[in-house]
C-alpha cells in the first residue's frame, strides 16, 4: 500500500482556473507538508501542518490555501492559476513535528498551467 | 541564514566505479544533515541522515556520508555504483523548524 498518495498525478489546466491537489498518508503521522519543485529541481517548502494545525507558512501567494480535514489528509487548493505555478508539488509526512524527523514523500503532482 | 550548496548539477560515473557527491552548508548553529534520493518519476526518499554522534553515517544500499564540521561538508560516497543508483540526490540541512534542500545532483551511471 502506498504510504503517501497524491491525486491527481498529472494536472494540465488553463491560466485563471482553480484547482485542488489531494494528499493522504496512511502512516499514522502527525505532521504533513507541501513542497514545490520547480523546473530546475529546486525543492522548497510551502506549508506544514501538525495535528491539523498550520505550523509553517512560507512566503506563498495567498492564492494557495492548504486544508487539513484530519491528520491523514492535507489538501492544496490553488486559485487563479498562473503560468509560474507550473511545477511538481510534493506532499510529505513525518511521525512528529521536528526537523530531525524523516519525511516520507508522495509521488508528486505535475501541474502544467497553459 | 542557512543554505545548502551542491556543487555539481550532474555527475557521470561508470558502473562499478566509486562516486562522491559534494554538499556544503552554511549555518551559524548546530544542524541536522540529510541526503534524500529521488528516482525517476518518484518522490524523495531518505537515504541517510546525521543528527549526532558518529560523523560517518551509512545507508542500507552502500552509500555513506561524513559530517565534517570544520569544512561544513556532508559529502555522499559509494565505493561501487550500480545502474540502479541512477537518480537525483538532494542534500538537505535542517535548522529551526524547516528543512532547506540543495538543488540536487543528477547521478548518471554509464554502462
Amino acid at each position: 500500500d502506498t504510504a503517501v498518495s497524491q491525486t491527481p498525478k498529472y494536472l494540465v489546466t488553463q491560466m485563471g482556473n482553480d484547482k485542488s491537489i489531494k494528499c493522504e498518508q496512511n502512516l499514522g503521522h502527525d505532521t504533513m507538508y507541501w513542497y514545490k519543485q520547480d523546473s530546475k529541481k529546486f525543492l522548497k517548502i510551502m506549508f506544514s501542518y501538525n495535528n491539523k494545525e498550520l505550523i509553517i507558512n512560507e512566503t506563498v501567494p495567498n492564492r494557495f490555501s492548504p486544508k487539513s480535514p484530519d491528520k491523514a489528509h492535507l489538501n492544496l487548493h490553488i486559485n487563479s492559476l498562473e503560468l509560474g505555478d507550473s511545477a511538481v508539488y510534493f506532499c510529505a509526512s513525518s511521525q512528529e513535528m521536528g526537523v530531525q524527523e524523516t519525511q516520507y514523500f508522495g509521488p508528486g503532482t505535475r501541474l502544467l498551467v497553459l | 541564514a542557512q543554505s545548502v550548496t551542491q556543487l555539481d548539477s550532474q555527475v557521470p560515473v561508470f558502473e562499478e566505479a566509486p562516486v562522491e557527491l559534494r554538499c556544503n552548508y552554511s549555518s551559524s548553529v548546530s544542524v541536522y544533515l540529510f541526503w534524500y534520493v529521488q528516482y525517476p518519476n518518484q518522490g524523495l526518499q531518505l537515504l541517510l541522515k546525521y543528527l549526532s554522534g558518529s560523523t560517518l553515517v551509512e545507508s542500507i544500499n552502500g552509500f555513506e556520508a561524513e559530517f565534517n564540521k570544520s569544512q561544513t561538508s556532508f559529502h555522499l560516497r559509494k565505493p561501487s555504483v550500480h545502474i540502479s543508483d541512477t537518480a537525483e540526490y538532494f542534500c538537505a540541512v535542517s535548522v529551526g523548524d524547516k528543512i532547506i534542500f540543495g538543488k540536487g545532483t543528477r547521478l548518471h551511471i554509464l554502462p
